[in-house]
């Protein structure tokens, strides 16, 4: 039973344009969305957080969008830099110590975004 | 700031081996994790640990993994027998017990890859 999907197992674009990584989710007791980044041999990196009482969220370049009916959620980085290129992975989970779903980390399989110079 | 350390960086054994891995979380995190990575899809918790209790192993498989955190700093995560399917990045992370933004921010270390063949 896979609660967070991660549909596009690869984007590829070129350099100063906009990357849109994208996020579905099933369980509606989800609060809080992160998105993590990975590069190889690495542990993956906290990016960019949005809980649900919010649709945007913005650091920087990036920006993440949540519409909470549709149970999907989409990272936005602009201009997209070579130094971006890396695995991202969404991640879901419940509101820590709250009731509802669980606090853990649900995560989805993840993208590999290739910014190309 | 020293980050999430974690050895043997990589593995190989045979199956029916043991193997156990060890994790320093960052000074003063009180949470620490340990997650599976199986090529190809997302970190999985297996089992987290608030100081040196167990919060959540519920996707630990309990007959072959065990893990400890004495002392409610470092932990070792042991695979006995292991088998084929046990290939895969096993990654620790911590987090503070202060909030940010409602949600307790999880620092990854580089991970340990095991193969067992």
């Amino acid at each position: 039973d896979q609660q967070v999907k991660q549909n596009s197992p690869s984007l590829s674009v070129q350099e100063g344009r906009i990357s849109i990584l994208n996020c579905d989710y099933t369980n509606s007791m989800f609060d809080y969305f992160l998105w993590y980044k990975k590069y190889p041999a690495e542990g993956p990196t906290f990016l960019i957080s949005i809980s649900s009482i919010k649709d945007k969220n913005e650091d920087g370049r990036f920006t993440v969008f949540l519409n909470k009916s549709a149970k999907h959620l989409s990272l936005h980085i602009v201009p997209s830099q070579p130094g971006d290129s890396a695995v991202y992975f969404c991640a879901a989970s419940g509101t820590p110590g709250g009731g509802g779903a669980t606090n853990k980390l649900i995560f989805g399989t993840g993208t590999l975004l290739a910014v190309q110079p | 700031e020293a980050g999430v350390a974690q050895s043997p960086r990589y593995k190989i054994i045979e199956k029916r081996q043991s193997v156990a891995f060890w994790c320093n979380p960052i000074s003063g995190h009180a949470t620490l994790y340990w997650y599976q990575q199986i090529l190809g899809q997302g970190p999985k918790l297996l089992i987290q640990f608030q100081n040196n209790g167990v919060v959540d192993d519920s996707q630990l498989p309990k007959d072959r993994f065990s893990a400890e955190r004495l002392k409610g700093v470092d932990s070792t995560l042991k695979i006995q027998p292991a088998k084929l399917e046990d290939s895969a990045v096993y990654l620790c992370a911590s987090s503070s017990p202060k909030l940010r933004e409602g949600w307790n921010e999880q620092y990854f270390g580089p991970g340990t890859r095991l193969t067992v063949t």
